[in-house]
């Protein structure tokens, strides 16, 4: 358990459904960034927040996704109107302030999205 | 941002050393090079960064040469837990995974 908590873990929506997911990052990370991953694939960048900023977002994010992190410290992303090629697993990361020479990411469990 | 290249699958068997080799022959002055590991359903898990030399932790070694155009990570003694994917990542504060290398460990 890194100290990343993602809910839900899974989800099963039905084609054209809204599906929201949450994540809650360490609590003194003011880092937090998105990414998906499709089987056999390494995660894909999606986004990422700097406090409550979003700082960028991956050409791969379209507009019916979209994401926030109100308070700079739990963020959600939402999807719209759910196509059958969102299926894939949402990871959310967070990461501190940087003290080192990079950021560390540390990793949530994931929350598996199933579009029927 | 530097491409990574590494074997797309490994095997090796219990106990011995597993070296696993990543080429980034384009990787700027300021980037640092990571490897992450991930098992099934799990999010990835950071294992060691270095920037050149040797970088030693608990866990594994990470050999870079001068050139740093690759990186070897190094996991002494594995077991089957050590099966998993494990990510080479070069760059700042962007990460980029490739699809990594899948090790399988067998008894």
């Amino acid at each position: 358990d890194t100290g990343v908590s993602q809910d839900p873990r899974h989800k099963i929506t039905k084609r054209g459904q809204n599906v929201t997911f949450r994540c809650d990052p360490i609590s003194e990370h003011n880092r937090l960034y998105w990414y998906r991953q499709t089987l056999g694939q390494g995660p894909e960048f999606l986004t990422y927040f700097q406090n409550e900023a979003q700082l960028e977002k991956s050409r791969l994010l379209s507009d019916r996704f979209s994401a926030e992190r109100p308070k700079g410290s739990f963020s959600t992303l939402e999807i719209q109107r759910t196509e059958q090629g969102d299926s894939a697993m949402y990871l959310c990361a967070s990461s501190p302030a940087r003290t080192g020479p990079t950021y560390e990411q540390y990793f949530g469990p994931g929350t598996r999205l199933t579009v029927t | 941002l530097a491409k990574t290249t590494q074997p797309i699958s490994m095997d090796s068997y219990e106990g011995q050393e597993v070296n696993i080799t990543c080429s980034h022959n384009n990787i700027a002055t300021n980037d640092y090079i990571t490897w992450y590991q991930q098992f099934p359903s799990q999010g990835p898990r950071f294992i060691i960064q270095g920037y050149k030399t040797k970088v030693t932790n608990e866990v594994a070694s990470l050999f870079i040469p001068a050139d740093r155009k690759s990186s070897t990570l190094s996991l002494p003694r594995v077991s089957l837990s050590d099966t998993a994917v494990y990510y080479c990542l070069v760059g700042d504060d962007k990460i980029i995974f490739g699809k990594g290398t899948r090790l399988h460990i067998l008894p």
